[in-house]
């Protein structure tokens, strides 16, 4: 079964404001975990990732923040634009494996 | 070139046929996956292939066969298929070490079995 998991399955946000699109794992044994986009009609884009030893880290517009306290993970995207709408799935790479999470559509209000 | 190019883009067959589904990609990469995915869930591994070897096949049922004839090209061969197979399926490629987590997809190819 999935060992990583979504809170919500949607999430709306107006437009230039920040998202936050949370995500629970329950295997402690992965050695990365990943954002990957996904857009209508299309492949999932990788977006960013942390190593499993890692707190924090930072992309263009995007954070990704995991709490290893608590196994959750976290991606964060400043002023949202609606380029932005997806939806958002956390993966984990435990190589060459690569587990993706429920995703989570995220909408943007203009 | 960052592309993982999958063909064809659609594809109806019956619970009769074979076909083959086809991914390329020239990036050098030595990992290539193949995912399926239904609708509104994630992606979902079926093979790894590494050094086109197969690493490693999730109990795929054998009606799906895969096949890595060089290190750019990945196919997976389709056999009376059934209804429930209906999806759309990704090709994927990343480098072969731990420390590369970004997998390039391609577009998928979407399935319909009638």
């Amino acid at each position: 079964g999935e060992s990583v998991g979504l809170h919500l399955p949607t999430l709306s946000v107006q437009e230039g404001d920040n998202s936050i699109i949370n995500c629970a794992y329950s295997n402690s044994a992965s050695d990365y975990f990943i954002w990957y986009k996904q857009e209508s009609g299309k492949g999932p884009q990788f977006i960013i990732d942390i190593r499993s030893n890692m707190d924090k880290r930072q992309g263009q517009r995007v954070t990704v923040l995991l709490n290893k306290t608590v196994k959750h993970l976290s991606l964060q995207i400043a002023a949202t634009q609606p380029g932005d709408s997806a939806v958002y799935f956390c993966a984990e790479r435990r190589f060459p494996k690569l587990t993706f999470g429920t995703g989570t559509r995220l909408t943007i209000i203009p | 070139d960052t592309e993982v190019t999958q063909t064809p883009k659609h594809l109806v067959m019956g619970m009769t046929n074979k076909k083959s589904l086809k991914c390329e990609q020239h990036m050098g990469h030595r990992a290539m996956y193949w995912y399926k995915q239904k609708a509104k869930k994630p992606p979902e591994l079926m093979f790894v292939y590494s050094y086109e070897k197969l690493s490693i096949n999730e109990s795929v049922p054998s009606r799906f066969s895969p096949e890595c004839p060089n290190s750019s090209l990945l196919n997976l061969h389709l056999h009376a298929l059934q209804p429930e197979d209906s999806a759309l399926y990704l090709c994927a490629s990343s480098q072969e070490k731990s420390g590369d987590t970004e997998a390039f997809f391609g577009q998928g190819t979407r399935l319909t079995v009638v």
